[in-house]
């Protein structure tokens, strides 16, 4: 039990175009999602946290208009990287609490997303 | 002050050897300690909860030491399979958001 799908798994775009990138959990019913971006070497980088039915919170540091964040149900939530450059190119891995198991404190990534901008 | 902080290593152990790994943490009022396992290029998978008083599974055990706000996690009996970046983190309430540490690199060499 508690799988989270993560798709794409690897993503190319051209520089300027928008990506999408769904978290679902397949199992559970996730109360919040928590979406990091991990470059070459260096730590999972925390950059939103996403409740369902309500705005996205993001850490300092990163940009909402550029970052979009939708959480529609109690199962998905979305990343679009909006008008994407090399700089953007990294690794995204979205992780979801379960509702039922929610005092444990413990998070299920999806197996990561990685975007390269050219 | 980060609010994880770990020696990033990297750690290179022989086959057989024991290793520990400290975290710190900064917010004295976290409650839930967790050490995560990363694998190149792949997502974080839970490797063990950290309990008050301490716990072990099979040749990991895990510590916490509220007093000093530092977590342990002490590996028996390196295996070449334990390589991999381990990461801790602390939550203060179960709905908080979860901030990893920046994660200390195990290399067990033959």
């Amino acid at each position: 039990g508690a799988v989270v799908s993560q798709h794409p798994s690897r993503v190319i775009c051209k520089s300027g175009t928008s990506v999408k990138i769904e978290c679902r959990s397949l199992d559970f019913q996730a109360t919040t999602m928590f979406w990091y971006r991990q470059f070459p070497k260096q730590s999972l980088m925390l950059m939103a946290t996403s409740n369902e039915g309500s705005k996205a919170t993001y850490e300092q540091g990163v940009e909402k208009d550029k970052f979009l964040i939708n959480h529609a149900s109690l199962t998905l939530s979305t990343l679009t990287v909006t008008s994407a450059h090399p700089e953007d190119s990294s690794f995204y891995i979205c992780s979801a609490r379960d509702r039922e198991r929610v005092n444990t404190g413990e998070l299920f990534f999806g197996e990561g997303s990685r975007l390269t901008v050219l | 002050r980060k609010e994880v902080e770990q020696d990033p290593g990297p750690f290179n152990v022989p086959e057989g050897a024991t290793v520990a790994f400290n975290c710190t943490y900064s917010n004295s009022a976290s409650q839930s300690f967790f050490w995560y396992r990363q694998d190149c290029r792949k997502e974080p998978k839970l490797l063990m909860s950290v309990y008050s008083s301490g716990n072990e599974d099979g040749r990991f055990t895990a510590q916490l030491n509220r007093a000093s706000q530092y977590i342990s996690l002490l590996i028996r009996d390196s295996k070449l399979s334990d390589s991999a970046t381990y990461l801790c983190v602390g939550v203060k309430t179960s709905y908080d958001k979860v901030i990893f540490g920046p994660g200390t690199s195990l290399s067990v060499i033959p």
